[in-house]
């Protein structure tokens, strides 16, 4: 059974720097691409980006200039670096991974909150 | 662009059937989709992936009453017997080279 668990502070001040992680157990962290999603409150979903086994990685365009993502084969887990942050990124993050066979979103931990406050 | 449209919001009696509808750009008409299922203070979870001609694969242990279908341009996550636990957001996504897309959901309230 493939589970993933999302981890890191619940509180971020404002302009400093968001970080989580997400472990992954139950199967390889190899062969998929493993993505950050995040839910502002009462908003929809909003991909921020993937990284790769191999560590390549996209993000959205929105978000690009402030994220990064990387992973740590040896360790099964992957993190989110979010910079320079506002209130405006308050929202649960999810990790999750996609389908080997395609991109859509297989499997999804159950959301870290983290909110942006002073 | 890569885009997908959902009514904000449906109903549907308790023991009942609901037809849900997410609709791609014309663009990307033929694309495949997936269909997530996110209840309150839960992850989401993968109920479906769905082509455009209507098969559809499944997630791990996800009822009968679950099923897909589409038509055109449109994807369509229909759930039969409804039970209370089936009241959550609802939302499809898709995908294209470096690019993952949500519709912005449709929260369906079981009556």
């Amino acid at each position: 059974q493939v589970q993933l668990q999302e981890s890191g502070p619940g509180l971020v001040r404002p302009s400093e720097t968001l970080s989580l992680t997400c472990s992954v157990s139950g199967a390889s962290i190899n062969n998929y691409y493993w993505s950050w999603i995040r839910q502002p409150p009462g908003k929809g979903l909003q991909w921020i980006g993937y990284v790769h086994y191999t560590g390549n990685t996209i993000y959205n365009p929105s978000l690009k200039s402030r994220v990064t993502i990387t992973i740590d084969t040896s360790r099964t887990q992957f993190s989110l670096r979010l910079y320079s942050v506002t209130a405006a990124d308050t929202a649960i993050y999810y990790c999750a991974r996609e389908g080997g066979d395609d991109n859509y979103f297989h499997y999804w931990g159950q959301g870290s909150l983290v909110t942006v406050s002073s | 662009q890569l885009v997908l449209t959902q009514s904000p919001s449906a109903s549907a009696s308790l023991g009942a059937s609901v037809k849900l509808t997410c609709t791609l750009d014309s663009g990307h008409s033929n694309n495949a989709i997936a269909w997530h299922q996110h209840q309150p203070v839960k992850g989401p979870r993968f109920l479906m992936k769905l082509n455009s001609d209507g098969r559809h694969i499944k997630g791990d242990g996800i009822p009968d009453r679950f099923s897909g279908s589409s038509s055109g341009a449109e994807r369509y996550l229909i759930i039969s017997s409804l039970q209370s636990e089936d009241e959550a957001d609802y939302y499809c996504q898709t995908w294209g080279t470096g690019i993952r897309v949500f519709g912005g959901g449709t929260k369906l309230t079981v009556l």
